[in-house]
């Protein structure tokens, strides 16, 4: 079945510091990837997504590039701020099995940031 | 254009009690799915539903269902609660692309508690 892995953290950085929070995948078809963000008391915000190998996503700072070679979508961000302290989600949606598309999305288990100024 | 909304955010119920939670999509969404976000299992898929039929369901018991109506919104139920269904449960709604990634966009989500 399919299934995302990252790491779980808490993950703690100053302010300005670089990000990155990694995430590798395991699917039986092609899937989509996507960054969430849920901040305290919240549902989840899309944060980016790419739909295909070597696609990079990209939104408020924070990128992440599709790498099938590597089954990988890290997440990146070049100067973090305090305001970026939240949970980040890692997920994938796979047309072509379980877990996507219609079958919903597979997460990982979300890594908590937090930012120190 | 509105979110998509869930109602109520706040729930407290007894074990054996019954709940019903509501979702209105986004407008023009017709997919609605339903998700269990608890601290030891995470975000768990429950049920996806398009045009008022269930599509797919994921590894919860029969006392988890739910159902969709003719305008897309949708409700969620469960039976003979536990404490272990305590969790925030999370709708989301998205367009369907014909054999496309199916982005989908959460609202902010019930959080039940079961005494």
């Amino acid at each position: 079945g399919n299934s995302v892995t990252q790491m779980e953290g808490p993950v703690t950085l100053s302010e300005e510091a670089f990000l990155t929070i990694n995430c590798t995948y395991t699917a039986t078809g092609y899937p989509s990837l996507f960054w969430y963000v849920q901040y305290p008391g919240e549902g989840l915000q899309l944060l980016l997504k790419a739909t295909k190998a070597d696609d990079k996503g990209s939104n408020k700072g924070f990128e992440a590039t599709y790498r099938k070679e590597t089954t990988s979508f890290h997440l990146e961000k070049g100067s973090v701020q305090v305001s970026d302290s939240a949970v980040y989600f890692c997920a994938l949606s796979d047309p072509g099995g379980s877990g996507g598309g219609a079958d919903g999305l597979t997460f990982g288990k979300g890594t908590h940031l937090i930012i120190q100024p | 254009k509105a979110g998509v909304t869930q109602t109520p955010r706040y729930l407290i119920k007894t074990r054996g009690q019954q709940v019903t939670l509501s979702c209105s999509p986004i407008s023009g969404h017709r997919s609605v799915s339903w998700y269990q976000q608890t601290p030891g299992q995470g975000l768990q898929f429950l049920f996806e539903y398009f045009s008022e039929t269930q599509r797919n369901k994921g590894n919860f018991p029969g006392r988890f269902s739910g159902r969709q109506f003719s305008n897309s919104r949708s409700e969620m139920n469960v039976s003979t609660l536990e404490l272990g269904d305590s969790a925030l449960y999370l709708c989301a709604s998205s367009l369907f692309v014909a054999g496309g990634p199916e982005t989908q966009y959460f609202g902010p989500g019930t959080r039940l508690l079961v005494l």
